[in-house]
C-alpha cells in the first residue's frame, strides 16, 4: 500500500542543537507539508512545501519530489520545538486527502 | 475571518452512548475532510465531504460511525454506541491543501 515513512521515530535534543527529519514516500505526492503538533494537541501547519526549499526563522525544508522525498531541519533547537513533526501529502493514487506518516517525536532538553 | 472551527474540544461518553462532534470550515470553504488521531500515532483520513455530499468515505469504519455536511450548518461526525477503541483526537481540515486544520476534539470514552 501507499505509505509514507519518518525518520527518526524520536530525537533528543539538547538546546541549542540542530537537526534533520526525513519523510520518504512510495508514490509521487502532491502538496507536501510539515506540521508540528504541540505537547497540547493543537496541529500547527510549518510549510507547504511541494518542491524546492523554504525557510521561516530557525526551521527549513527542502523537498525533492522526483526522488519522493522532504528533510525537515531545525536549527538552534529550543525547548519549544518539542513535539511530534508529521509530514503529509496527496498522492494522487488515494485520492484527494492527505496521507500523514506517523511522525518524529521531538523532546528537547534545556 | 475565523479559521475551522470544532466543538466540543473535550468530550467525555461512557460506553455505548453516542458522540457528536461538529466542524466548521472555514468561511468560503464547501469541504470538510475528517481525520482520526489515535494515541502516539498519525493521523488518519476518514471522509471527505461536499455540502449534502459524501465524495469519499474509503476511511470510515463500517459501522457506527457515519458523517453528514447539511446545506445549513456544521458538519457531523456521529459515532453510535462509543467504545473504548473510538478514544482518539478527531481533526477536521476545510482544504485538501495547504492549510486549514481545526484544533480538534479530543473523544474520551470510559
Amino acid at each position: 500500500g501507499i505509505q509514507v515513512e519518518q525518520s527518526p521515530p524520536d530525537l533528543i535534543l539538547q538546546e541549542g542543537a540542530n537537526s534533520t527529519l526525513r519523510c520518504n514516500f512510495s508514490d509521487s505526492v502532491n502538496n507536501l507539508q510539515w506540521f508540528h503538533q504541540n505537547p497540547w494537541g493543537q496541529l500547527i501547519n510549518l510549510f507547504y512545501i511541494p518542491s524546492g526549499t523554504k525557510q521561516n526563522g530557525r526551521l527549513s525544508a527542502t523537498t525533492v519530489a522526483t526522488e519522493r522525498y522532504s528533510l525537515l531541519y531545525i536549527s538552534s533547537s529550543q525547548t519549544t520545538d518539542s513535539g511530534v513533526y508529521f509530514c503529509a501529502g496527496i498522492i494522487k493514487a488515494a485520492g484527494n486527502k492527505l496521507t500523514f506518516g506517523g511522525g518524529t517525536r521531538v523532546l528537547v532538553k534545556p | 475571518n475565523a479559521g475551522v472551527m470544532q466543538n466540543p474540544r473535550h468530550l467525555v461518553r461512557r460506553r455505548g452512548q453516542e458522540a457528536r462532534l461538529r466542524c466548521s470550515p472555514m468561511k468560503g470553504h464547501s469541504h470538510v475532510y475528517w481525520y482520526r488521531q489515535l494515541p502516539e500515532e498519525g493521523l488518519k483520513f476518514m471522509v471527505y465531504l461536499q455540502k449534502e455530499n459524501i465524495i469519499d468515505e474509503s476511511g470510515m469504519p463500517k459501522e457506527r460511525f457515519s458523517a453528514e455536511f447539511p446545506k445549513e450548518g456544521p458538519s457531523i461526525l456521529r459515532i453510535q454506541q462509543v467504545v473504548r477503541g473510538d478514544s482518539a483526537a478527531y481533526f477536521c481540515a476545510s482544504s485538501p491543501g495547504d492549510c486549514c486544520f481545526g484544533p480538534g476534539t479530543r473523544l474520551t470514552v470510559t
